[in-house]
């Protein structure tokens, strides 16, 4: 089976560019989040969605950060216009509806795409 | 509120040594789950082991073990004669309540890195 699925892997951009981030999570999970990973802050929640619904953006640092979820199958994380302190690892994960029999809870995770703001 | 401690933030070992890594968390909720995720130098994002907090007994896969105990709210992560392929980052996390449909948002420890030596 298909893990979760970002792109791109590593994204190289200069300050005041517009950056996206992609996301296809597992099939069947209704749930899907998105976490960014610094040296300094470690592993955050920026937003998750249920059922393709944001439920919980309130860890989005400010309005220069966006995501959508159009379907169920797909995400974007949007950085408009990037700056120098947003480097770092975005990851996007997945997990069914908890209480789903045979789910132990865990999310699973993508390989993160790693961001560099020149 | 809820919280992670790792307070080892790097390791070292030879080789065959015993290696704990010890995560205190802090939580209001009753019900809840913990896990522990391990990051490798790839840099994705895997999943270990899942405890919900009625659940007090220890846990064994091969060499790795743990150790709840919510007297102390330590959930103690333990490898057994260490290999160089244990190198990684480990991660603490917890999730409060999470069959109420609210998703696993999972709060991150700061990480312990693991260095084995050969």
């Amino acid at each position: 089976d298909a893990g979760v699925i970002q792109s791109p892997r590593h994204e190289v951009t200069e300050m005041g560019q517009e950056v996206t981030l992609r996301c296809k999570p597992i099939s069947g999970h209704d749930y899907l989040f998105w976490y960014r990973q610094t040296m300094m802050r470690g592993l955050e929640l920026l937003i998750y969605f249920n059922n393709n619904v944001p439920i919980d953006d309130s860890g989005m640092p400010e309005d220069r950060f966006s995501a959508k979820m159009p379907n169920a199958s797909f995400s974007t994380l949007k950085i408009q216009p990037s700056e120098p302190r947003d480097s770092a690892v975005y990851f996007c994960a997945s997990s069914p509806r908890t209480g789903v029999r045979g789910h132990t809870g865990e999310l699973f995770f993508g390989e993160g795409s790693r961001l560099t703001v020149l | 509120a809820q919280k992670v401690t790792q307070a080892q933030t790097e390791i070292s070992v030879v080789e065959k040594e015993d290696v704990t890594l010890d995560c205190v968390y802090e939580t209001r909720d009753t019900t809840y789950y913990l896990f522990w995720y391990k990051q490798p130098p790839s840099g994705e994002l895997v999943f270990l082991i899942r405890r919900n907090s009625f659940d007090e007994q220890n846990e064994i896969s091969g060499r790795y073990s743990w150790n709840f105990q919510k007297s102390t709210s330590s959930f103690n992560f333990t490898i057994t004669a260490s290999q160089v392929v244990d190198s990684a980052v480990y991660f603490c996390a917890l999730s409060e309540a999470p069959y109420n449909n609210a998703g696993n948002m999972l709060t991150f420890g700061g990480g312990t890195r693991l260095m084995v030596k050969p």
